[in-house]
């Protein structure tokens, strides 16, 4: 099955600097990729996906790029805000399958 | 208007003990899992349902147990309780077809703490 690794673990920035959150998966047949937020003691949400056509996606201040070659992703937050500070899951699956496969998890921290 | 609600929200119980966490959508969609999230936040998939059918079983102890009685509900019973089983557990929905093509709408979570 697919398997999605996520590093770092942890970030820690400076409010105002830029977050870049890496993921790599290992099934080539893999075309969703999507990013989920989780805030402390809250549920996961989405924030961007990207579908395989495509090499990169903005919406305001975080885009996410794929490259298909070397199977990994990155989502990139810009002019980060303490409202950042969460854990970050990327995830792969293929359209028309229901199963998302999950990272493990990247704890970010905005230092104001 | 919760689009996927979980009850109870905590839940605080003994070893050994069998305990029920329900989920319910009101988003209208065809499919809903559960998730259990460990003290390190991994998210993994436990149980899917198509319209009331088992889709996704991953290596769970059979003292879960699913119950699907309709698309719009799906209902987790733990048996024997352990230790172990003390994390958060999340239901979640998706629909085939929206703009949002596969995205998983997540219910609030059920803090379960085995004693």
């Amino acid at each position: 099955g697919e398997n999605v690794e996520q590093h770092p673990s942890t970030l820690s920035v400076q409010e105002g600097d830029s977050a870049v959150i890496k993921c790599t998966y290992s099934d080539s047949a893999s075309n969703y990729f999507p990013w989920y937020k989780q805030e402390l003691g809250k549920r996961p949400q989405l924030i961007i996906d990207i579908r395989s056509n495509v090499g990169e996606k903005k919406d305001q201040r975080i885009a996410v790029t794929l490259n298909k070659t070397a199977k990994h992703f990155s989502l990139h937050i810009t002019e980060t805000q303490p409202e950042d500070s969460a854990v970050y899951f990327c995830a792969a699956s293929i359209e028309g399958n229901n199963r998302l496969a999950f990272g493990k998890g990247n704890q970010v921290v905005v230092i104001p | 208007d919760t689009a996927v609600s979980q009850t109870p929200k905590y839940l605080v119980t003994q070893m050994g003990n069998d305990k029920s966490i329900k989920c319910e959508q009101n988003l209208g969609h065809d499919t809903m899992y559960w998730y259990k999230q460990d003290s390190k936040k991994f998210l993994k998939i436990m149980f899917s349902y198509n319209n009331k059918e088992l889709i996704i079983n991953e290596t769970v102890p059979n003292r879960f147990s699913p119950k699907s009685p309709d698309k719009a509900h799906l209902n987790l019973h733990i048996n024997s309780l352990e230790l172990g089983d003390s994390a958060v557990y999340f239901c979640a929905s998706s629909q085939e077809g929206l703009s949002r093509y596969n995205e998983q709408f997540f219910g609030p979570g059920t803090r379960l703490t085995v004693l």
